[in-house]
């Protein structure tokens, strides 16, 4: 059964401070990596990692995806209120057949950011 | 764009009651996908559609859902007889792909059911 494995489940900072989530998974077949951002409502797509070692950037979010020691980190720099939220990790698998692949996401990183 | 729509956005219901949910996907999307978040089980993807067509069903829980899509515009899922095990909030999401699915998916407000 592939697992998505996301820690810390709960992370309080400051804003200005730096926070590095994490995501490990353990999947048949990889074949890509996403990231979403759930605030109230409904989840935002963030990042879709592919390839090891490249770092996706999107102001003051990146992430990297580790493909060998099968886990990726999303880092925030200079965090905002704005950037409370649950953070999401999810995983695509399968063989490269239209149809096979499946999605599992993980339970997510509570992140909260106090002024 | 108004975006992904769903309805009701919230539902109470009884033990029993047959429950119908809806989405309109964003126009021009051919992916439609069916979500179920709960505290315990975090996001969970029951079903997922391309062109209109079922591609997997393998996370709809048991036989009591159902889902459909009959056009481009529209889906429905369907929980008879409903349970209070299935009080979750349900997402709709769509996106576009050309060949292989593409993830990068928009997601509707949801639709948070209470079965007492």
């Amino acid at each position: 059964e592939d697992k998505v494995v996301q820690s810390p489940l709960s992370l309080v900072v400051h804003e200005g401070d730096t926070v590095t989530l994490n995501c490990s998974y353990e999947v048949t077949n990889f074949r890509s990596l996403l990231w979403y951002k759930q605030e109230k409502k409904a989840p935002t797509f963030l990042f879709m990692l592919t390839s090891s070692g490249i770092e996706k950037k999107s102001g003051r979010l990146s992430s990297i995806l580790d493909k060998k020691e099968l886990f990726s980190i999303l880092n925030i720099t200079a965090t905002q209120t704005g950037d409370s939220a649950i953070y999401l990790c999810a995983v695509v698998a399968g063989v490269s057949n239209f149809g096979n692949e499946k999605l599992t996401f993980g339970t997510g990183t509570r992140l909260t950011i106090i002024p | 764009d108004a975006g992904v729509i769903q309805s009701p956005r919230h539902e109470v219901t009884e033990m029993g009651q047959e429950v119908t949910l809806r989405c309109k996907p964003i126009s021009g999307h051919n992916s439609l996908f069916w979500y179920r978040q709960t505290m315990m089980r975090g996001l969970e993807l029951l079903i997922y559609f391309n062109n209109n067509v079922p591609i997997d069903d393998s996370g709809m829980p048991e036989d009591r859902f159902s889902a459909k899509m009959p056009n481009a515009s529209f889906s429905t899922l369907k929980i008879q007889p409903s349970e209070p095990r299935d009080s979750a909030v349900y997402f709709c999401a769509s996106s576009f792909t050309a060949g292989l699915i593409s993830y990068e998916q928009y997601f509707g407000p949801g639709t948070r059911l209470t079965v007492t």
